[in-house]
């Protein structure tokens, strides 16, 4: 099993408030990623970070920040959620230790956002 | 540019039947290919990878996928299917020209009926 969680696991918000989606793994993996993912639909990355005070966005258009000031948590905020922001959200990590760009993920049960 | 299709949005396999899960590529260069599964409720896991050598890779719970690259597919496959094995599976490519970040497949509803 994976150590990685995330909290909360669904949360339902009124348009215009600001959130932040909570991910932590206790593996000291370097590599964290953030994925969006609509109901039977491919995986969007949309923010990751190889390390602490590294962050990058992905190739899904997002207007959400990430920020990595510790190794083991990796938080997403949305500064004014809208129901276009209405899906699951998944967190995930990897240890690049295990091989250069072949190493697999483990991955965080999602927290999925509905905002009305 | 860099893509992965999974052609069945459903499958359907009775219990004990051989199941295959279809995935194709499009990438420049060698891919590192992956398979996930998706229980209902619960986060992605990971099955199996094929990074390079034997075209055949076997992963967790039993399942298989071969590597074909003239048709730059890669199938998952399981012998007998379990009602258990009833979930989504993702299939997902890494390679140079996506600056090694994973591309996901829209993922495959796997039905096994008793």
């Amino acid at each position: 099993e994976a150590d990685i969680y995330q909290t909360p696991r669904y949360l339902v918000i009124g348009t215009g408030k600001k959130i932040t989606l909570e991910c932590s793994q206790t593996m000291g993996h370097d590599k964290m990623y953030w994925y969006q993912q609509d109901p039977g639909m491919e995986l969007h990355l949309i923010h990751y970070s190889y390390g602490v005070n590294s962050t990058e966005k992905g190739d899904l258009s997002s207007e959400s920040t990430v920020s990595r000031i510790r190794t083991e948590h990796f938080p997403l905020t949305l500064e004014s959620a809208r129901p276009s922001h209405t899906s699951q959200y998944l967190c995930a990590s990897s240890d690049p230790l295990q091989g250069a760009h072949n190493e697999k993920l483990f991955f965080g049960s999602g927290t999925q956002l509905s905002v009305l | 540019a860099q893509s992965v299709a999974q052609p069945e949005d459903q499958v359907n396999v009775a219990e004990g039947n051989p199941l295959t899960v279809k995935c194709t590529y499009s990438v420049s260069g060698n891919p590192y290919l992956f398979w996930y599964v998706q229980y209902p409720n619960r986060g992605l896991q990971f099955l199996l990878k094929y990074i390079t050598g034997d075209n055949l890779v076997k992963g967790s719970y039993g399942f298989e996928a071969e590597f074909n690259k003239s048709q730059t597919s890669f199938h998952l496959k399981k012998p007998s299917a379990l009602v258990s094995d009833s979930a989504l599976y993702f299939c997902a490519v890494r390679a140079g020209d996506s600056n090694y970040q994973l591309i996901w497949g829209a993922g495959t509803k796997l039905i096994i009926k008793p």
